[in-house]
Formats: structure tokens, C-alpha cells, sequence
């Protein structure tokens, strides 16, 4: 596929329980952003990696929260000691060159939907 | 302190007609607007865009206006089609800084 993909799409866990999200961005591009989009809100940014540079973590809601980008392509969101106020749609997305060119299209995954129970 | 607002959670428009989708923003350094679509279940998808240095863009159907002055952007779709029933976002950035989105708002063509 030549989009952007997530997995899984639907996760349900229970309230303090860790969880693993992954994203698989557009062969190519460089730059790769984690949002999430709780009920009835907009979409909030949450992280930005640029290739090699230092990821921007300045979305981030608490220090549960923290993401990795492998080699440059896959990306794993990770949520520790999950809670209520965590369950949103996570959305993930990807661009050719990144936040230093504004026209630079972000192109998104289908987003995993997280229920915290 | 939301920077980007959207205030119509939801629109009703006829097919046929034009729909009109309204955005406020606040922070002046915002240089680049853009639109989004986003159906059911699927991530959002780029629709249009504009610079700060212009007051429209159109592409089609759809046609963004931009007013520096009262910072509002606007997006216009005429004629209204049943496949354009969707949340639409509103979103803005300044360079080299993070898109900030709005809310959304939910758009439904009538037949």
C-alpha cells in the first residue's frame, strides 16, 4: 500500500495497562507527526520526528506518553499506565520533507481508536 | 487557549447548493491555512490550501478566502455533492512550527 497505515485499528484495554501503537508512514518521507483526537475536539498534536534530528515532544500530555521511530520509518507510540482520559482516536501521519517547508502535505493513517476501560 | 476555532460543530446544506465552512484563528504569526476532510473511520486528507500572502485560492469546487484583517478564512463548495458530506478541519501553522486544527465541523449534504 502507498498510504500511511496503523495498527491496530481498534485497541481496548484496561486502566493502567500499557499499550504499543504503531505506524507505518510513506516510503520516502522524512518527517513522521503523532496526533490524537479525543471526542468532540480537534486534532492535537502530540510529536514530530524529523529524520535524524531530535524528535519535537512538546504535544506530549504527561510522561506516560513517549514514541520512537526506528531506522528512520516505523514509528511506535507508546502509552504506560493507561487511563481514562487516554481513550481518543490516535492518529498518525507522514510528510515528504517536514515542518520547514509549510506546503509540505501531511498525508495520515486511519488512526487506532483506543478505549481505556 | 484554542488558536484555531471553528464555532459551527455541524452544517446542513442541499445538494446543489453552496456550503460554507467558517474559521476563526488568533494567532497572528500563522502564515499558511489549510483544509481537511475526514470520512468516517478514515484519517483526515488534505483538501486546499493558502498562503498569507494571498486572499483566495480556488481548486475546483472548492475555493478557500483568507481575511488578514479579521483573521477568518472561510471555505467555499459550490456545487454541494452528497460525497462531500464529511468533517471538515481548519488548520494553520507558522513557519516552521507545528499545524494547529480546529475542532472540525460536520458537514451534510440533504438530497
Amino acid at each position: 500500500g502507498a498510504g500511511v497505515s496503523q495498527s491496530p485499528s481498534n485497541k481496548v484495554t484496561e486502566k493502567g495497562k500499557d499499550v504499543e501503537l504503531r505506524c507505518d508512514p510513506i516510503s520516502g518521507h522524512t518527517a513522521l507527526y503523532w496526533y490524537r483526537q479525543s471526542l468532540g475536539q480537534g486534532l492535537e498534536f502530540l510529536i514530530y520526528f524529523q529524520g535524524n534530528s531530535a524528535p519535537d515532544k512538546s504535544g506530549l500530555p504527561s510522561d506516560r506518553f513517549s514514541a520512537e521511530r526506528t531506522g528512520g520509518s516505523v514509528s511506535t507510540l507508546t502509552i504506560q499506565r493507561t487511563q481514562q482520559e487516554d481513550s481518543a482516536v490516535y492518529l498518525c501521519a507522514s510528510s515528504f520533507l517536514g515542518r520547514g517547508l509549510s506546503t509540505d502535505t501531511q498525508y495520515f493513517g486511519p488512526g487506532t481508536r483506543l478505549t481505556v476501560l | 487557549d484554542q488558536q484555531v476555532k471553528q464555532n459551527s460543530p455541524s452544517l446542513s446544506v442541499q445538494e446543489g447548493r453552496i456550503s460554507i465552512l467558517n474559521c476563526d484563528y488568533t494567532n497572528s504569526m500563522f502564515d499558511y491555512f489549510l483544509w481537511y476532510k475526514k470520512y468516517p473511520a478514515e484519517g483526515p486528507t488534505f483538501l486546499i490550501s493558502i498562503s498569507s500572502i494571498k486572499d483566495k485560492n480556488e481548486d475546483g469546487r472548492f475555493t478557500v478566502f483568507l481575511n488578514k484583517s479579521a483573521k477568518h478564512l472561510s471555505l467555499h463548495i459550490v456545487p454541494s455533492q452528497p460525497g462531500d458530506s464529511a468533517v471538515y478541519f481548519c488548520a494553520a501553522s507558522a513557519i516552521d512550527d507545528k499545524i494547529i486544527f480546529g475542532k472540525g465541523t460536520r458537514l451534510h449534504i440533504l438530497p
